[in-house]
């Protein structure tokens, strides 16, 4: 099956700064994810992108397909953005194949 | 329109026991993923059910087991508990297979 990869694992930044997380692909992307687990660990959706580029506030995130990658942009990051954001890939339509993570800090 | 709700939020169990977890799927979506998340890792595939029926099931013994209604519904089932099955139960509902999907808030399952 699909394996998925995220980096960095762990990042911690200041208020305010910019951030990029990547995550990459073993097979062909084609209903890829992105989402944020908050401290009570409800996963929530950010952006359903299987290609191109989606914005949504300060979020962002871009699908490269063919080549098998995802980025998601954070900018002007607060501290309520804090938390494990993970990718997951649709694994041949049967069930969703995740990423182990990366930890965001923001500190104030 | 009402997201994807789970019941119990928490839940301690002892050892050898049974324990039944609820999922309530978003209106309108015909497909229930299970998924187990071990402290610390990401959520790992249990099954799904599309329209009532088991359509695929990830690396899990049979002693997990699942059921659909007619509603969409469903249910996790396991049987004989070990304390490696502690861990953050997730259901999604999607509105069908290949979809966006969502997932509730999570049944925290403790087994001592």
């Amino acid at each position: 099956g699909i394996q998925v990869e995220q980096s960095p694992p762990d990042l911690i930044l200041q208020e305010g700064a910019n951030s990029t997380l990547r995550c990459n692909f073993s097979d062909s992307v084609n209903n890829l994810q992105w989402f944020h687990q908050n401290p009570w660990g409800q996963l929530i959706n950010l952006f359903y992108i299987p290609s191109g580029t989606k914005q949504n506030g300060r979020l962002s995130a871009t699908t490269v397909a063919t080549e098998r990658y995802s980025l998601l942009y954070i900018s002007s990051s607060q501290t309520t953005d804090s938390g494990v954001y993970f990718c997951a890939e649709d694994n041949y339509g049967q069930n969703f194949v995740f990423g182990p993570g990366t930890r965001l800090s923001v500190l104030p | 329109e009402t997201g994807v709700t789970q019941s119990p939020t928490h839940l301690i169990k002892t050892r050898g026991q049974q324990v039944t977890l609820r999922c309530s799927s978003q209106s309108g979506h015909n497909t229930v993923s299970w998924y187990q998340q071990a402290l610390g890792q990401g959520p790992q595939f249990i099954f799904q059910y599309y329209r009532e029926e088991e359509n695929g099931r990830g690396n899990f013994p049979p002693r997990f087991s699942g059921l659909q209604f007619p509603n969409y519904s469903s249910e996790l089932n396991v049987n004989a508990l070990e304390l490696d099955d502690s861990a953050l139960y997730l259901c999604a509902s999607s509105r069908s297979m290949n979809t966006e999907a969502f997932f509730g808030q999570g049944t925290r399952l403790t087994v001592v």
